[in-house]
């Protein structure tokens, strides 16, 4: 088990509304990573941090930001929820040499 | 474009026979390879890595092999058992400065039928 929490584990929304999914670990590394997971597009990476304030997109960044003001939290925001960001989104951190450890996931429904 | 491509959606094996899953990469600068299980409702979980120095790794059931000239890995389950019924995803990670972002395949649905 790697010390990864997220939360809220489900969450029912409405269009236009904003939301924040948290990832919380209890490992202190640096590399943190948000994912969604979508049928026929496999894990794709949203944002991710390689430490406090430092972030960078991933390949499906549009739509969302992150922050990081503390090593154990990174928070990923959906500032205007659409019907095409409901999905699975997991958060991941970084060991060693990219060997990456994943939280147990936010299931986001957009009404 | 898919740098990491699983070409089989889906997989389905006996109980006790050997599951082979495989994933198939272009970048030749890819220097570390993993396999990820994830069962629904949870997320993945590592489940064996190679280096790009090496062309097979063991451990226990699980045996990865790696082709560097095909730019070819495949995931070996000896013997299959129903718990194994998962999605199997390859990644990979590429051999520059301090990068640890994974490139992902599309992954590989194992179902293993008692």
């Amino acid at each position: 088990d790697a010390g990864i929490t997220q939360s809220p584990r489900h969450k029912v929304t409405e269009t236009g509304t904003p939301v924040t999914l948290r990832c919380h670990q209890t490992e202190n590394h640096r590399y943190m990573y948000w994912y969604r997971q979508d049928p026929g597009h496999g894990l794709r990476l949203i944002h991710y941090s390689y430490g406090v304030k430092d972030t960078d997109k991933g390949e499906v960044s549009d739509g969302y930001s992150v922050s990081r003001s503390k090593t154990e939290d990174f928070l990923l925001t959906l500032e205007s929820a659409t019907s095409s960001q409901t999905s699975v989104y997991f958060c991941a951190i970084s060991a060693q040499r990219g060997l990456q450890y994943f939280g147990p996931g936010t299931r986001l429904t957009v009404l | 474009d898919q740098q990491v491509k699983q070409n089989s959606p889906s997989l389905s094996v006996q109980e006790g026979r050997i599951s082979i899953l495989n994933c198939d990469y272009t970048n030749s600068m890819f220097d570390y390879f993993l396999w990820y299980k994830k069962y629904p409702a949870e997320g993945p979980t590592f489940l064996i890595s190679i280096s790009s120095i090496k062309d097979k790794n063991e451990d226990g059931r699980f045996t990865v092999f790696l082709n560097k000239s095909a730019k070819h890995l495949s995931l070996h389950i000896v013997p299959s058992q129903p718990g194994d019924s998962a999605v199997y995803f390859c990644a990979a990670k590429l051999n520059a400065g301090n990068n640890r972002k994974l490139i992902w395949g599309l992954g590989t649905s194992l179902a293993v039928n008692p």
